[in-house]
């Protein structure tokens, strides 16, 4: 129950394309749903991230799209550029009381975008 | 702030050597998550402390991993004896450790191989 699945594995798009990464969880305590992006040789660091109290959340290129009764969210990158080439991990947690948070990470999606 | 600090960045080892990596999170944060992180099995947290106390290791694979955090500013996660299949990248991670305010931290890693 504490899984979060995420799919592709990778995804290759072309420059300006449009980027999509979904996940999906069972837990219904997780209230809480970032997307991390890791560059070769580096520590995840938070992109975005979102509550359940929104359905959508966008930050530049970047949105979040949450599904509640689907337990589905998905990151999408618009005008994808080369430099947005890396792992993108969804992941997500409950809140717990007077605690940070513990994230439960997604497999991760590798994305290429092609000049 | 230079970020959450992590030694060594790669270190190699032999079998059944002790192996200690380091951590430093950054100043004011109270939790401290360590994460491993390789290609079958993603993002996996090992063991979280909240003001330096440990609050859950359940995710520490077997006893021969153990984890410290002796004061607010470090923390070591220590493999003894070390075995080949603990090669990966061990990631240490802070927050400020309240429910709403949820964005971990992450340093770059230290990469361990085991031969």
């Amino acid at each position: 129950q504490q899984q979060v699945k995420q799919s592709p594995q990778s995804l290759i798009v072309q420059k300006g394309g449009i980027s999509i990464i979904n996940c999906a969880y069972e837990n219904t305590a997780f209230d809480y749903f970032p997307w991390y992006q890791q560059f070769p040789g580096k520590g995840p660091a938070l992109l975005i991230a979102i509550r359940p109290d929104v359905s959508e959340k966008k930050e530049g290129r970047f949105t979040i799209s949450f599904n509640k009764s689907a337990k589905q969210f998905s990151l999408h990158i618009m005008d994808s550029q080369p430099g947005d080439s890396a792992t993108y991990f969804c992941a997500a947690s409950p809140e717990l009381s007077g605690s940070a948070r513990q994230l439960t990470f997604g497999s991760g999606t590798q994305l290429t975008v092609l000049p | 702030d230079a970020g959450v600090i992590q030694s060594p960045r790669h270190e190699v080892t032999e079998m059944g050597q002790e192996v200690t990596l380091r951590c430093k999170p950054i100043s004011g944060h109270n939790s401290l998550f360590w994460y491993r992180q390789t290609m079958m099995r993603g993002l996996e947290l090992l063991i979280y402390f909240n003001n330096n106390v440990p609050i859950d290791d359940s995710g520490m694979p077997e006893d021969r991993f153990s984890a410290k955090m002796p004061n607010a500013s470090f923390s070591t996660l220590k493999i003894q004896p070390s075995e080949p299949r603990d090669s990966a990248v061990y990631f240490c991670a802070s927050s400020l450790g309240q429910p709403r305010n949820t964005e971990a931290f992450f340093g770059q890693g230290t990469r361990l191989t085991v031969v």
